[in-house]
């Protein structure tokens, strides 16, 4: 079983709404990510959070809003998206130690999600 | 257990010279090869390689797998000072959720 869960699996939105992506992870770790991944593209790294706090917003568009309220969760909050915000978003814990984003990262199985 | 290992862990050059970094890796349930560029900050993505032999090519930049012998290179020829990072690579396995294993990163250090 893996240590990082994600809910939803799928979710499809209309370009009004808002939802938001959970993220949970069972391994003890400090830090936390999100990553989007479009069609045969590589991995994407939108935020990253070491210990509760955000280290890292790869100039990705306000209206995507991460929450980190502890070391276990982590969400990812969606309001006005566009199509091409379509993608599978994959969500990743780490120890935490080094650099951010270095040490191995375990991933969730991620939400497909598709905006019309 | 699931490894990715880079060589050299540093290297100093001169502006002009040509580099060549590797990376190896032992791991089940491969996916894809990345090698990413940090410089104090989390790592800008360069490349994904997931078929052997097919060079990737950005500017001075280019790099190849070798899925049969388990290694890739990356290149950078015509250095420059700006070139100066640690250059890591990483390999993505797929384990349910998935996993992205990183090498110890190499180092460079480009002089005037």
């Amino acid at each position: 079983e893996t240590g990082v869960t994600q809910t939803p699996r799928h979710l499809v939105m209309g370009m009004t709404n808002k939802k938001s992506l959970k993220c949970e992870q069972h391994l003890g770790h400090n830090a936390m990510y999100w990553y989007k991944q479009s069609a045969k593209k590589p991995l994407e790294l939108m935020f990253v959070y070491n210990f509760k706090e955000q280290t890292e917003n790869n100039s990705v568009p306000s209206r995507f809003s991460p929450e980190c309220p502890n070391s276990s969760h982590l969400f990812l909050h969606l309001h006005t998206l566009q199509p091409e915000d379509s993608a599978l978003y994959l969500c990743a814990s780490s120890q935490g130690a080094g650099p951010p984003g270095t040490d191995t990262q375990y991933f969730g199985p991620g939400t497909r999600l598709t905006v019309l | 257990e699931d490894k990715v290992v880079q060589s050299p862990l540093s290297l100093v050059v001169h502006e002009g010279d040509t580099v060549t970094l590797n990376c190896s890796y032992e791991v089940t349930n491969f996916r894809s090869l990345l090698w990413y560029k940090q410089e104090k900050k989390a790592p800008t993505f360069l490349f994904m390689l997931t078929s052997s032999g097919i060079e990737k090519k950005s500017g001075r930049l280019s790099s190849i797998l070798d899925k049969k012998e388990l290694f890739s290179i990356l290149n950078i020829t015509a250095t420059q000072t700006g070139d100066s990072a640690v250059y890591l690579c990483a390999v993505e396995v797929l384990y349910q959720g998935g996993k992205l294993i990183f090498g110890q990163g190499t180092e460079l250090s480009v002089k005037p």
